[in-house]
């Protein structure tokens, strides 16, 4: 079966330092991958997607980047830390190409920036 | 236009009530309509969905009720349970790879 690994849960780093969250997926080849922000009252934004190793897709400008280095793993970096790069961020899969027909979501890394 | 918006923010329902979520949108693209379920600390999962062809489906208690030319779509939750209490989120395709989401609806089931 399919699983999804996040980490870390929970993480709390000053402004301007960096940031690096990995996702990895395993059960399953080439699955399309993404990255989501959960900020409170303010649902799920899709911040990037990716349909294949180095094929990445930024869907909102911002401090932050990605990366797919392997097939099935995904890495959120930024090179300074904002205040307003706080949030839970979530990590999902897809498989086919319907895209995020069906998406299955890790558990999360709470981020808090102070 | 990418929203989908969706009311209310929070709902308390009493146990064995019917717990109702709405959402509404704008762009007549959009060709798939999912709920998600969340349960705090956890990521969402995939609770039941529906395209635009059909008015309505049910999977157990859940029922997605969908009005194409009014642009909107719900969520009834009947007999509703304390295990229910989680955040529900509407969500919309608006093409491959890409979900719109909603805001969030936070339930509380009441004993």
């Amino acid at each position: 079966s399919q699983t999804i690994h996040q980490w870390p849960a929970t993480l709390v780093q000053p402004v301007g330092s960096p940031l690096s969250l990995e996702c990895t997926v395993e059960g399953t080849s080439n699955p399309n991958l993404y990255w989501y922000r959960q900020a409170a009252g303010r649902g799920l934004q899709l911040l990037f997607y990716s349909v294949g190793i180095g094929q990445i897709s930024s869907e909102v400008p911002q401090n932050l980047s990605a990366s797919r280095p392997q097939d099935r793993q995904f890495i959120l970096s930024s090179k300074k830390l904002l205040l307003s790069d706080s949030g839970f961020y979530l990590c999902a899969w897809s498989v086919g190409d319907t895209g995020g027909e069906k998406l299955f979501f890790g558990s999360g890394t709470q981020l808090s920036v102070l | 236009q990418q929203q989908v918006k969706q009311s209310p923010q929070s709902l308390i329902v009493q146990k064995g009530g019917i717990s109702i979520i709405n959402c509404a949108y704008e762009n007549t693209a959009f060709d798939y309509f999912p709920w998600y379920q969340q349960f705090p600390g956890k990521g969402p999962a995939l609770l039941i969905a529906i395209r635009p062809d059909v008015s309505e489906k049910k999977e157990g208690r859940f029922t997605i009720s969908f009005n194409k030319s009014a642009k909107q779509f719900s969520l009834h939750i009947m007999d509703s349970q304390p295990g229910d209490s989680a955040t529900y989120f509407c969500a919309a395709r608006a093409g491959p790879g890409k979900l719109i989401f909603g805001q969030g609806t936070t339930l509380q089931v009441k004993p």
